[in-house]
């Protein structure tokens, strides 16, 4: 099963940051933080990943605590084409094969 | 950008029938996978594929599936005699290297397979 705590539903209002918070207090040291989301029914889309240190692309930031046990998603500014189902997924760096989703947060981004 | 593809985006089939799910991973990519996510329910791995032949399957992944590459560009996807249950979305996806590497893995956008 999933090794990450994430909340079942958000909302956030266009325009302003999405923060989606994904708990993994039993990450070990040699396991990535990853995030894909799914939009409808579409196949999941890779948006980050982060090992230690904060991460940024074109699409979000990823914010790890110091112990990593928990991190943040940061979408700076939600449009209505970022409702989806938000996955943080915990993976072994070392075994691609270990992907396990759970059931997300679904963020609802409002006009 | 390069992107993985999957045909048909949905297919219908009578239970017991024979089905071929087809993926185009991207070009460059060595390693393959297709996972299944039922309506409402979680995705679910189901094998992964590197250097012809299975590297890891889950449970769900019985007799009735089988996997295969037969040319340089797709990978398939067969279910043997379809079932009720095996209604869902399939996915395909693929990422640069080995199992033992460090990369993403990138979904196509899915099949739909209803079993009536």
């Amino acid at each position: 099963d999933a090794k990450t705590t994430q909340p079942t539903s958000m909302d956030c209002a266009e325009g302003r940051a999405a923060n989606l918070p994904c708990n993994h207090s039993t990450i070990s040291g040699n396991e990535y933080v990853y995030w894909y989301r799914q939009i409808h029914s579409q196949g999941p889309q890779y948006i980050i990943h982060g090992l230690k240190n904060n991460e940024t692309n074109e699409m979000a930031s990823l914010i790890i605590t110091e112990d990593r046990k928990s991190s943040t998603l940061i979408l700076p500014h939600a449009t209505l084409r970022d409702t989806a189902v938000y996955y943080c997924i915990v993976r072994p760096v070392y075994n691609n094969n270990d992907m396990r989703f759970g059931a997300g947060t679904r963020l609802t981004v409002k006009p | 950008e390069p992107e993985v593809t999957q045909t048909p985006s949905h297919q219908v089939t009578q239970m017991g029938q024979e089905v071929i799910l087809r993926c185009v991973p991207i070009s460059n990519h060595l390693y393959f996978y297709w996972y299944r996510q039922i309506l409402g329910q979680k995705v679910e791995f189901l094998v992964s594929f590197y250097n012809n032949e299975i590297s890891e399957k889950s449970e769900i992944f019985d007799d009735q599936f089988s996997v295969e590459r037969p040319d340089g560009s797709n990978f398939t996807l067969k279910i043997r005699s379809t079932k009720l249950e095996d209604s869902a979305m399939y996915f395909c996806a693929s990422s640069p290297t080995s199992p033992k590497g460090t990369d993403t893995q990138y979904f196509g956008p899915g099949t739909r397979l209803t079993v009536l």
